[in-house]
């Protein structure tokens, strides 16, 4: 299993430019979450889903768009980059979504700098 | 509405020492709690988490953490500090009545001296 990976590793773009984040797991895990951090406040949820077609907002979703067509894949689209996006983006993903339970499962982050 | 709070965003110790790095909750339900850590450049790692049972919850690499409701508190401790402990943790709380968002708190960075 390779868990849950995430691509590209790092990014910079220009301000208005637009990218798309990849997360794809192996686990077939139906939850599947995009989180921000940045220095002093943790990590604050952008969307998440819960299976395939399914998908919600978080605590901070402004300037960001998800969808979820598979169990594996949950792509974050950047529209236009703005430099308060700069940030380390994490993906997650957990077993099932009827339990809180549940561990999350973290990708590696992907670093970005909005210029 | 839920809200985590952790005391001390370093915290330094030497090696041998006693780690214990505080986390106060607020939680108008019945919460579930956890740990995770971050090493340099590396995604979250569970080191372990409390939802029901047993209040002192043992993890991963010798940590442990103990509920106590009457003080809204979730401390991690480990006994004896190693090298390989310096990362940054996190606290972080879920509603134990049903749904997944996570609430995480702003993390403490460990420091461990040799």
């Amino acid at each position: 299993n390779a868990g849950v990976t995430q691509t590209p590793k790092f990014q910079v773009l220009k301000t208005g430019q637009s990218m798309t984040l990849q997360c794809a797991q192996d686990m077939n895990h139906e939850y599947m979450s995009w989180y921000r951090q940045d220095p002093g406040m943790g990590l604050r949820l952008i969307h998440y889903s819960v299976g395939a077609g399914i998908t919600d907002q978080g605590e901070v979703p402004n300037g960001y768009n998800v969808s979820r067509s598979t169990t594996e894949d949950f792509p974050l689209r950047l529209l236009s980059a703005a430099p308060s996006q700069t940030s380390v983006y994490f993906c997650a993903s957990s077993f099932r979504t009827a339990s809180s339970t549940d561990t999350q499962y973290f990708g590696p982050g992907t670093r970005l700098t909005v210029l | 509405a839920q809200s985590v709070t952790q005391l001390g965003s370093h915290v330094s110790v030497s090696e041998g020492a006693l780690v214990l790095l505080r986390c106060n909750y607020s939680s108008s339900v019945p919460p579930y709690l956890f740990w995770y850590v971050q090493y340099p450049n590396q995604g979250l790692q569970l080191l372990l988490k409390y939802t029901t049972g047993a209040t002192l919850v043992k993890g991963i690499n010798g940590f442990e953490a103990e509920f106590k409701k009457s003080e809204t508190s979730f401390h991690l401790t480990k006994p004896s500090a190693h090298m390989s402990d310096a990362a940054e943790y996190f606290c972080a709380v879920r509603k134990a009545t049903g749904g997944f968002k996570t609430i995480f708190g702003a993390g403490t960075r460990l420091f461990v001296k040799a």
